[in-house]
């Protein structure tokens, strides 16, 4: 399996302010991806992140308010923008890894509350 | 469009019961992938199984088993004999080829002693 970390694991910031979230994997991976899952609720798919090019958000997600990077095939960072309480969520960075197809595995999520 | 449909809010069971979590899924694809994940109260995301839509056999792991059924769109997971170390959230997601994975709402399981 693939090992993920993400740093900070949590945080807690004030409104209009902006936070980076970085996720380093252990191995070299096309594809990753960032997550959003709000309290109580399941995960939501922010964007996918490859390497090489620019990242593909999903419908409600926009580049100016999560700018991402992908510098390389082991690292990515997810930047929340101009932070909000609604942006309190765990943001999880996730990679598609394994000899078998569609082996997903997940960061430990960073906690980011917004007050 | 992909969907996942996990029907069961929350489950409250005793230790030692047998539990299913339901999972229902849409897709227009044949060939797809179905997993399981635990996230305990810690937060993380545990990988528990991963099935192709070619592979219809159920799969059993220790105290967990798998019941994937295409002709129902269902791929149910059951612990036998709970623990209270069984207690987390469970989601269910599906994942067509050359796509991202989509999640259920998640079942919590709150297993009592």
């Amino acid at each position: 399996s693939a090992v993920i970390s993400q740093k900070p694991s949590r945080d807690i910031c004030q409104r209009g302010t902006s936070l980076t979230i970085q996720c380093q994997v252990d191995s070299q991976v096309t594809m990753m991806f960032w997550y959003r899952q709000q309290p109580g609720q399941s995960l939501t798919l922010i964007a996918t992140a490859n390497q090489g090019s620019e990242a593909t958000y999903e419908s409600g997600f926009v580049i100016d308010k999560f700018p991402i990077s992908r510098p390389n095939l082991t690292f990515s960072t997810l930047t929340v923008s101009n932070m909000s309480p609604e942006d309190s969520s765990i943001y999880l960075c996730s990679v598609e890894y394994g000899t078998s197809y569609n082996e997903q595995f997940f960061g430990p999520g960073t906690r980011l509350t917004v007050l | 469009a992909q969907k996942v449909t996990q029907a069961q809010t929350e489950i409250s069971v005793v230790e030692k019961e047998d539990v299913t979590l339901d999972c229902v899924y849409e897709t227009r694809d044949t060939t797809y992938y179905l997993f399981w994940y635990k996230q305990p109260p810690s937060g993380e995301l545990v990988f528990l199984i991963r099935r192709n839509s070619f592979d219809e056999q159920n799969e059993i792991s220790g105290r967990y088993s798998w019941n994937f059924q295409k002709s129902t769109s269902s791929f149910n997971f059951t612990i036998t004999a709970s623990q209270v170390v069984d207690s987390a959230v469970y989601f269910c997601a599906l994942s067509e080829a050359q796509s991202d994975m989509r999640f259920g709402a998640g079942t919590r399981l709150t297993v009592k002693p």
